[in-house]
C-alpha cells in the first residue's frame, strides 16, 4: 500500500517568505507527527496531531511555526517569515494509534533551504 | 522527561563483520517501547527492530539483534554479516504512553567493503 507522502521534496525558499509543507499520512492512520533533523543531527520533535487535534504543540519552536490538519489525514506545517536557521529536513510520520505499541512510519522528508 | 543517548556519532565495520551500535536512555516508565530506525541517504526512516521493555528476551529480526539490558537503560544494536545496504544512520528512540517518540542524536555507520 501506499506509504506516507510529504510535498515538496525540496524547497528553496528567500529569507523572510512563507512556506508550507504537506503531509499524506497512510490512510487509516489517527496519529500523525512532525520532527525536524538539522544537519547531522537528530530527529527533533515539533508536533503530533491525534485526528484533527494537536495534544502537543511543545516542539514548535516559536509563532512562526504553525501545523494543522484537516479530514483527520492531510497536514500541513506553515512557517512563516522564514529565517535562515529553520533550513533543515522536516519529517512527516504517522502511526495506526497513539499508544506505545505503535510504529512510526515516515514520509522521504521535505528539504527546506532558506536563502 | 525521557532521554535518549548514542554516544558513538560514527562507526565503520567492514563489509561481513559484525558491528554493535550503542544506546542508553533514562527513564522512571516501566512499560515503553525501544526502536532502532535506520535512516540512509534517501532519507527514508525504517523501523529496523523493535523491543517491548516488558519482554525479557532479545528481539531479533534476521541480520538485526538487541542487547536490551532493562536495569541497566542500555538498547544496543548489533548488525550481524554487515552488507554494504546497511550504510546509514542509525536512531534509537523510546516511547511511553502516549507520549511522542524520543529519539537519540544518531550513529552514522559506514559498511567498508
Amino acid at each position: 500500500g501506499a506509504g506516507v507522502s510529504q510535498s515538496p521534496s525540496n524547497k528553496v525558499t528567500e529569507k523572510g517568505k512563507d512556506v508550507e509543507l504537506r503531509c499524506d499520512p497512510i490512510s487509516g492512520h489517527t496519529a500523525l507527527y512532525w520532527y525536524r533533523q538539522s544537519l547531522g543531527q537528530g530527529l527533533e520533535f515539533l508536533i503530533y496531531f491525534q485526528g484533527n487535534s494537536a495534544p502537543d504543540k511543545s516542539g514548535l519552536p516559536s509563532d512562526r511555526f504553525s501545523a494543522e490538519r484537516t479530514g483527520g489525514s492531510v497536514s500541513t506545517l506553515t512557517i512563516q517569515r522564514t529565517q535562515q536557521e529553520d533550513s533543515a529536513v522536516y519529517l512527516c510520520a504517522s502511526s495506526y494509534g497513539q499508544g506505545r505499541t505503535y510504529e512510526q512510519y515516515f514520509g522521504p522528508g521535505t528539504r527546506l533551504t532558506v536563502t | 522527561a525521557q532521554t535518549v543517548t548514542q554516544s558513538q556519532p560514527e562507526m565503520s565495520v567492514q563489509e561481513a563483520e559484525t558491528v554493535t551500535l550503542s544506546c542508553t536512555y533514562d527513564t522512571s516508565e516501566n512499560n515503553y517501547y525501544l526502536f532502532w530506525y535506520k535512516q540512509p541517504p534517501s532519507r527514508q526512516m525504517i523501523l529496523v527492530i523493535r523491543q517491548e521493555a516488558y519482554k525479557q528476551q532479545n528481539a531479533t529480526e534476521n541480520r538485526f539483534s538487541v542487547n536490551f539490558q532493562k536495569a541497566a537503560k542500555s538498547f544496543s544494536l548489533k548488525i550481524s554479516d554487515s552488507q554494504l545496504g546497511d550504510t546509514a544512520m542509525y536512531f534509537c528512540a523510546f516511547k511511553s504512553g502516549y507520549q511522542k517518540v524520543t529519539f537519540g542524536t544518531g550513529t552514522k555507520l559506514q559498511v567498508i567493503p
